[in-house]
Formats: structure tokens, sequence, C-alpha cells
């Protein structure tokens, strides 16, 4: 059985920083490719990085130069380091696991992340 | 990117059936065979319904079922139940660089 599981979120400074964690299992973080989808509060779902397999990576235009996407292999876990962070970063970031080929995506629980004063 | 067109919102009676529209564009929706669908209940993470255009994962009752013409795809819900009462979207792959582009959402009223 799949299993991402986030961690990292909560309330930050605007211009602050915050480390999202995802712990997977039941799959390879370095052999397919993985994603972070966002949610803000009552709004819809945005797609905010990807990094696969070979170690490429790609950002979202609203979070490019903020955020970096990094994986650590030994680990099985997936990162997502966000820098000077802004109010509209406030969303649920959930860990999404990717195979190539298909769409057929799995989807942790997601962590919130309130970028507040 | 821009995000994929959804309806804001359907309706429909218990028993009755739904389709939700996703328009996309040739760089995505109608490129690839990669469209997927996700319910979403208040408070919780998305649940996969539909991936790669028709296939349903298991455990989604087969009341749910996808299609792609061009650049539009849909989600067909028969049988309406009220526990379908939901959010709705739709995500297609949009190629190396981008991954995913989602729709707006979807919201199903069950009347």
């Amino acid at each position: 059985e799949v299993q991402l599981v986030e961690s990292g979120g909560g309330l930050v400074q605007p211009g602050g920083s915050l480390r999202l964690s995802c712990a997977a299992s039941g799959f390879s973080v370095s052999s397919n490719y993985m994603n972070w989808v966002r949610q803000a509060p009552g709004k819809g779902l945005e797609w905010v990085s990807v990094i696969y397999a070979g170690g490429d990576t790609f950002y979202a235009d609203s979070v490019k130069g903020r955020f970096t996407i990094s994986r650590l292999n030994s680990h099985n876990t997936l990162y997502l380091q966000m820098n000077s962070l802004r109010p509209e970063d406030t969303a649920v970031y959930y860990c999404v696991g990717s195979m190539a080929g298909t769409i057929e995506d799995y989807w942790g629980q997601g962590t919130l992340v309130t970028v507040s004063s | 990117q821009s995000a994929l067109t959804q309806p804001r919102s359907v309706s429909g009676s218990p028993g009755q059936s739904v389709t939700i529209s996703c328009s996309g564009t040739s760089s995505d929706v109608g490129r690839f065979n990669y469209v997927s669908w996700y319910q979403q209940h208040p408070g919780k993470a998305p649940k996969l319904m539909v991936f790669d255009v028709t296939k349903r994962p298991s455990g989604v009752p087969d009341r749910f079922s996808g299609s792609k013409s061009g650049n539009t795809a849909s989600l067909t819900i028969s049988g309406l139940q009220a526990e379908d009462e939901a959010d709705y979207y739709c995500c297609s792959y949009a190629g190396y660089s981008i991954s995913r582009v989602f729709g707006g959402g979807t919201k199903l009223t069950v009347l």
C-alpha cells in the first residue's frame, strides 16, 4: 500500500521560511516523479513543483526562485524548501507521487501552511 | 499555463446522471491521454476517481466514467447518490516542465 505523509507545515510570518517533508512508503521517491500541489483556503488545486527520477526540477511561475524541491533517496523522502513566503502562499500542501506513463497519482493527506503576521 | 475550464456548479436528483466538462487546449487535454478526475469532500484530501481518461482505481464504482473528445474531457456520474455531493476537479498532464494543470473545480449538488 502506498502511503505519503507530509509534515512541516505551520504558521510563519511573511518573508519567512519553512521546509515541508513527505515520507513515502510503498512508493519509491527516487524511481518515480514527485509533485507538490497546493490548495488555498476555499480555492482550487494548484500545481507547485515537480522532481523527476533523473533529478530535473520545475516550478510554477508563482513560486519560481523562492521554492526548492528536493529528495533524500536514502530516506525515501521528498522536501519542499519555501523561502520568502507571502500571504498568498497560505494553503494546504499535498505531496503527490506519480509513475511514468500514467496519471494515476498517489496523494498524501496534506499539511497546512499559514503565512501571516 | 492557464487552468482547465470547468463549470462552477452542476446539480442532479438521486438516480439521475450528470456530466462535468473540462476544457483544455491542444497543449494539455488534447495532446495527452493523461486526464484524471478527483472528488473532494470538505476538509478532505482529493480522491482519485478516474485516471488516464477512462480508467478507474480499484474501489471506485463504475457509476463514474470518463471520456475525452478533442480538447475537452468529461466525467459522467450515473445513478447519483447523496454521497456524490462534493467538489470535482479535472487534471491533465501538460508536458515535462509543467507536469500538471488543474481545472477550477465543479461543485456537484445532489438535490
